[in-house]
């Protein structure tokens, strides 16, 4: 069965650190690969998708994933994070056709000052 | 504001009670789907419909429902409440149902079951 593994659940940094969340996914076949971002009171937002090319993905706020196809991974990155950024980030994936979203429980993000 | 509306914010009902939560998706979308929230199992794909009809099955009990409506809303009844349905059901919406449309997600309704 397809399966997310976020391994962070809750990642606590201090504002201008870098930031690298961890995603693996189990799925057979092509996949389409997300990072989604839930602020605090908000809904789900998009941040940034893959869905083929340059595995080197640049998303919205200066976030970027890369997938390792090898690895079956699609790590989140920011270099420098921002308290603005406190949030709580979501790895999800999907295949070909339509293919419901399987999510990942989710990394909580706090980042303090 | 992402453009879909759900409605109520919140809900407490009883067990074995039955209730609808309805969503309105983005003007122009076609795909409605259903996700449920829970600190146990994360977000769970329950159901999508597309232009009315239903196309793909997720997760979802026999004692829910959904259906999508000729104006697009779509409405998830809950029914035979149970302590463990407790939880945060969100809406999406998309243009259309292929993987690669982005799905615009609702503020969600909140569910305590008492």
């Amino acid at each position: 069965a397809q399966s997310v593994s976020q391994h962070n659940h809750h990642v606590i940094l201090s504002e201008a650190a870098s930031l690298e969340l961890g995603c693996n996914y189990s799925y057979g076949g092509t996949v389409n690969l997300f990072w989604y971002v839930q602020y605090p009171g908000q809904h789900l937002q998009l941040l940034l998708k893959y869905f083929s090319g340059d595995p080197l993905v640049k998303g919205i706020k200066g976030f970027e994933a890369e997938f390792i196809k090898s690895k079956f991974s699609f790590n989140l990155r920011k270099p420098s994070v921002q308290w603005s950024d406190t949030a709580e980030y979501f790895c999800a994936v999907n295949g070909a056709g339509n293919t419901p979203l399987v999510f990942g429980k989710g990394t909580r993000l706090s980042v303090i000052a | 504001d992402s453009g879909v509306t759900q409605t109520p914010k919140h809900l407490i009902t009883a067990t074995g009670q039955r209730v609808t939560l309805r969503c309105s998706p983005r003007s122009g979308d076609l795909s409605v789907y259903w996700y449920q929230q829970s600190l146990d199992q994360g977000l769970q794909f329950l159901i999508q419909y597309y232009n009315g009809e239903e196309r793909a099955k997720g997760n979802i009990l026999e004692r829910f429902s959904a259906q999508q409506f000729p104006d697009l809303h779509s409405e998830l009844n809950l029914s035979s409440l149970e302590l463990g349905d407790s939880a945060l059901y969100f809406c999406a919406s998309s243009l259309s149902d292929g993987s690669f449309y982005e799905q615009y997600f609702g503020p969600g309704t909140r569910l305590t079951v008492t």
